[in-house]
């Protein structure tokens, strides 16, 4: 599976959109990208995940660059609870290849 | 909203013990996974299962053994706990692309 780069470690105001980078410059045609968070050292919980189109769900929006060796996370409008580590992953679908988590962003949402 | 349970939360105990970490999930998922995770550290896999009877070693070595006897539930167990234990156990289990984690087990082996 593709290796990840996130930034260590991101502020964001309150009540902005929080834009959350990964770069992923050796993803293959059959990766996609997912992204989890995890709060405070809880159980990772799963927000989104896409190929190469742009997503988006209730929790957030995943936009991927056309030539895919970049994504970034965007938290519209970020609230103190969305403080969190976010993990970007590259992994085949469909596969028993695991999800490897890497370190993360650590994103704090300023009041 | 995903229902996979783990119990105890916390546990302190001390060297040489034998302890069961218990994982359940009221899903049906087939797939199932143990992490360890040290405080602001990246999620290690120790096991995973594919189904029943079906147990694997991950990445990360582990003195832990699991078991798969049923699907809902996977059990990890540590023969004799020694302070080097002392971590976070994750359990989760997996629907197509998502893993559902349980809230974790925070081990203190004294």
């Amino acid at each position: 599976d593709a290796k990840t780069t996130q930034p260590p470690s991101m502020d964001c105001a309150e009540g902005r959109a929080a834009n959350l980078p990964c770069n992923h410059s050796t993803i293959s045609g059959n990766e996609y990208v997912y992204w989890y968070r995890q709060i405070h050292s809880q159980g990772p919980q799963y927000i989104i995940h896409g190929l190469k189109n742009n997503e988006t769900n209730e929790m957030a929006s995943l936009i991927i660059t056309e030539d895919r060796k970049s994504s970034t996370l965007i938290l519209p409008h970020a609230t103190l609870r969305d403080t969190a580590v976010y993990y970007c992953i590259v992994r085949v679908a469909g596969t028993g290849n695991q999800f490897y988590f890497g370190t993360g962003t650590s994103l704090t949402v300023i009041p | 909203e995903a229902d996979i349970y783990q119990t105890p939360r916390y546990l302190v105990i001390g060297t040489g013990k034998k302890i069961t970490l218990e994982c359940s999930q009221t899903m049906g998922h087939d797939k199932m996974y143990w992490y360890q995770q040290d405080p602001g550290m990246e999620l290690h896999l120790i096991h995973y299962s594919y189904g029943v009877n079906s147990t694997e070693k991950g990445d990360l070595s582990s003195e832990s053994t699991v078991s798969r006897i049923r699907t809902e539930h996977f059990p990890l167990t540590l023969e004799s706990a020694r302070p080097s234990h002392t971590s976070q156990y994750l359990c989760a289990s997996r629907r197509k692309e998502t893993q559902y984690f349980g809230p974790g087990t925070r081990l203190l082996v004294l």
